[in-house]
């Protein structure tokens, strides 16, 4: 499974538009990418999911370029309750790693008024 | 539609008890798979069951250990307990082995406490 880098905290605003990087160089071409949010004390929920170019759905939008080494959460308008840690997980869904999800350490956004 | 049930919400127990947990799966899931939580290691996964069989198993002691149901209810239970295992844990189900479309679907986990 590819491991990945994203940045441990971002601090935004409400109403502005914040973007989650993360890096994933070895990734495999049956890797797809998938993110993650967690409140505290709740288990993580699933976000998005993308295997390349754009994916946008009601909550965010994930681009991936075309080399795939790195993706971008994009969260428009953030409000306070935001406010969680995001995981950036990569993986081949069809590999017998089944479950196996490997979290890195996320990112800590924080969103101020 | 119900989500993921995991009871109980907070537990404390005593070094060297035993202690285990409940996992209901959103309805038609059959893969449960269970993770632990904890400031200093983040989430690790502990072991994933399919169809009353475990498919997937982490790197955690022998004290670790789970079942599915033919329901595909799960639980785990940790024996002679530890106050290193004081942790969030979480269960996750999906319909099948590996990601779907939608992810994982995660519980809001049960906080145990060793004292």
């Amino acid at each position: 499974l590819a491991k990945t880098t994203q940045p441990i905290s971002m601090d935004s605003y409400e109403g502005q538009e914040v973007n989650i990087t993360c890096s994933h160089n070895n990734i495999a071409t049956n890797d797809y990418i998938t993110w993650y949010q967690q409140f505290p004390s709740q288990g993580p929920r699933f976000i998005i999911q993308g295997y390349k170019t754009k994916v946008t759905n009601e909550v965010a939008s994930l681009f991936i370029p075309a080399d795939r080494k790195s993706s971008t959460l994009s969260l428009p308008r953030v409000s306070l309750s935001d406010t969680a840690v995001y995981y950036c997980l990569v993986g081949d869904p069809r590999d017998n790693q089944g479950g196996k999800l490997i979290f890195g350490q996320g990112t800590e956004l924080s969103v101020k008024p | 539609k119900a989500g993921v049930t995991q009871t109980p919400r907070y537990l404390i127990k005593t070094r060297g008890q035993q202690v285990t947990l409940s996992c209901s799966p959103i309805s038609g899931h059959r893969s449960v798979s269970w993770y632990q939580q904890t400031p200093g290691q983040g989430l690790q996964f502990l072991f994933e069951y399919f169809s009353e069989t475990q498919r997937n198993k982490g790197n955690f002691p022998g004290r670790f250990s789970g079942r599915q149901f033919s329901n595909s209810r799960s639980e785990m239970n940790v024996s002679t307990l530890e106050l290193g295992d004081s942790a969030l844990y979480l269960c996750a189900s999906s319909l099948g082995l590996g990601q779907t479309n939608y992810g994982y679907t995660f519980g809001s986990g049960t906080r145990l406490t060793v004292v």
